[in-house]
């Protein structure tokens, strides 16, 4: 299955600030996915980024708060801007493999203060 | 909205199999069920999937009705390790659809 690097892995940032997550795949991939995990929740969905194209937004997401990048088929970005403490999270990328569903990066836990 | 639901909690013996469940009755003809879990806020790891005959690999075995509608995932023999929320997913294999996560269940595993 392919292999997710995500950073940072975690970050406490001051409240109206941004902070943009990197995600690298080790094999070229068509779709990847951006979650959100909010403490004690399951992941929500909050975009799914093809390559070339903008992103596709689930609803309650906005690109102005979280635009996300896609320059090529190994890597994206999803910034997280104008931060207040209900963003505090956990944020995730992942893949999808054919044989093993979808892989999943380790997470960037966002606090935000 | 998730196409599967799951019991929020389920307590398990250390040693017994834990079997968890899952009702998937709108799944189509063309989808795989896919059973991940979630270990304390890491990464969702994926254990297991299979379309309509049973599966078994060295972490569980996958356990689907005759008509699709439901499975049970069977950790044969349950450690404290296996203490996690467990996420049974429908999806077409192959396919880059997106996936939603339903809520999970919360799996205990007791000494």
């Amino acid at each position: 299955s392919a292999v997710i690097s995500q950073k940072p892995s975690r970050d406490i940032c001051q409240r109206g600030t941004s902070l943009t997550i990197q995600c690298q795949v080790d094999s070229q991939v068509t779709m990847m996915f951006w979650y959100r995990q909010q403490p004690g929740q399951s992941l929500t969905l909050i975009a799914t980024a093809n390559q070339g194209s903008e992103a596709t937004y689930e609803s309650g997401f906005v690109i102005d708060k979280f635009p996300i990048s896609r320059p090529n088929l190994t890597f994206s970005t999803l910034t997280v801007s104008n931060m207040s403490p209900e963003d505090s999270s956990i944020y995730l990328c992942s893949v999808g493999v054919d044989n093993y569903g979808y892989t999943f990066g380790s997470g960037t836990r966002l606090t935000v203060v | 909205d998730a196409k599967t639901t799951q019991p929020p909690s389920m307590d398990c013996a250390e040693g017994r199999a834990a079997n968890l469940p899952c009702n998937h009755s709108t799944i189509s003809g063309n989808e795989y069920v896919y059973w991940y879990r979630q270990i304390h806020s890491q990464g969702p790891q994926y254990i297991i999937h299979g379309l309509k005959n049973n599966e078994t690999n060295e972490m569980a075995s996958l356990i689907i009705t005759e008509d699709r509608k439901s499975s049970t995932l069977i950790l044969p023999h349950a450690t404290l390790r296996d203490t996690a929320v467990y996420y049974c997913i429908v999806r077409v294999a192959g396919g880059d659809d997106k996936i939603i996560f339903g809520k999970g269940t919360r799996l205990h595993i007791l000494p």
